[in-house]
């Protein structure tokens, strides 16, 4: 499976956009893009996926760029409640490997 | 029921106790997962049960051993645990191995070893 690199922490005013990046340089043709996130104390969950079309849902869109070597998932309007560790995963659709979670990208929502 | 519920939430116990933690979902998913994080770590696989069939085992001691009893219930049994094994378990469930990439996960039992 492909690495990713995200930024270990970022900030976002409540109310605007929260746009967090992760890089997959060495991405192959059929990997695809996962967002999981994981509020304190709780489980992670499952947030979004794409391969190389942008895709939305009721939760955040997500941006893969051209070349696929990089996205971004968006949060349009940040809550406090959207603080918590953003983990982006780049793997294989199905098969028999586990699921890796990198260290991700703790963000935190300020009033 | 998009939920996957998880029992006891807090649990401490001795390392010469045997205890279980239990997980259920009533989704129709045919493949559950075991996972341990430790604080300020990502969750790290331990086991995967595809239709109640173990089917990967990440080199967890002997002292974790899980049972698939059907399709909806995943346990895991504790025996003679260490200090060090003080964590957070999560159960986590997906459709089948195809989807395993869309999991869902229930809140975590928060183990403590005394």
């Amino acid at each position: 499976d492909a690495k990713t690199t995200q930024p270990p922490s970022m900030d976002c005013a409540e109310g605007r956009a929260a746009n967090l990046p992760c890089n997959h340089s060495t991405i192959s043709g059929n990997e695809y893009v996962y967002w999981y996130r994981q509020i304190h104390s709780q489980g992670p969950q499952y947030i979004i996926h794409g391969l190389k079309n942008n895709e939305t849902n009721e939760m955040a869109s997500l941006i893969i760029t051209e070349d696929r070597k990089s996205s971004t998932l968006i949060l349009p309007h940040a809550t406090l409640r959207d603080t918590a560790v953003y983990y982006c995963i780049v793997r294989v659709e199905g098969g028999f490997q586990k699921l890796v979670f990198g260290t991700g990208t703790r963000l935190l929502v300020s009033p | 029921d998009t939920e996957v519920t998880q029992t006891p939430k807090h649990l401490v116990m001795g390392m010469t106790n045997k205890k279980s933690l239990k997980c259920e979902q009533h989704m129709g998913h045919r493949a559950m997962y075991w996972y341990k994080q430790k604080a300020k770590k990502p969750p790290e696989l331990m086991f995967v049960y595809s239709y109640e069939k173990l089917s990967i085992n990440e080199s967890v001691p002997s002292r974790f051993s899980p049972e698939c009893p059907n399709s909806s219930l995943l346990n895991l049994h504790l025996h003679a645990l260490q200090p060090e094994d003080s964590a957070l378990y999560l159960c986590a469930s997906s459709l089948n191995r195809d989807r395993e990439n869309e999991q869902y996960f229930g809140p975590g039992t928060r183990l403590t070893v005394t």
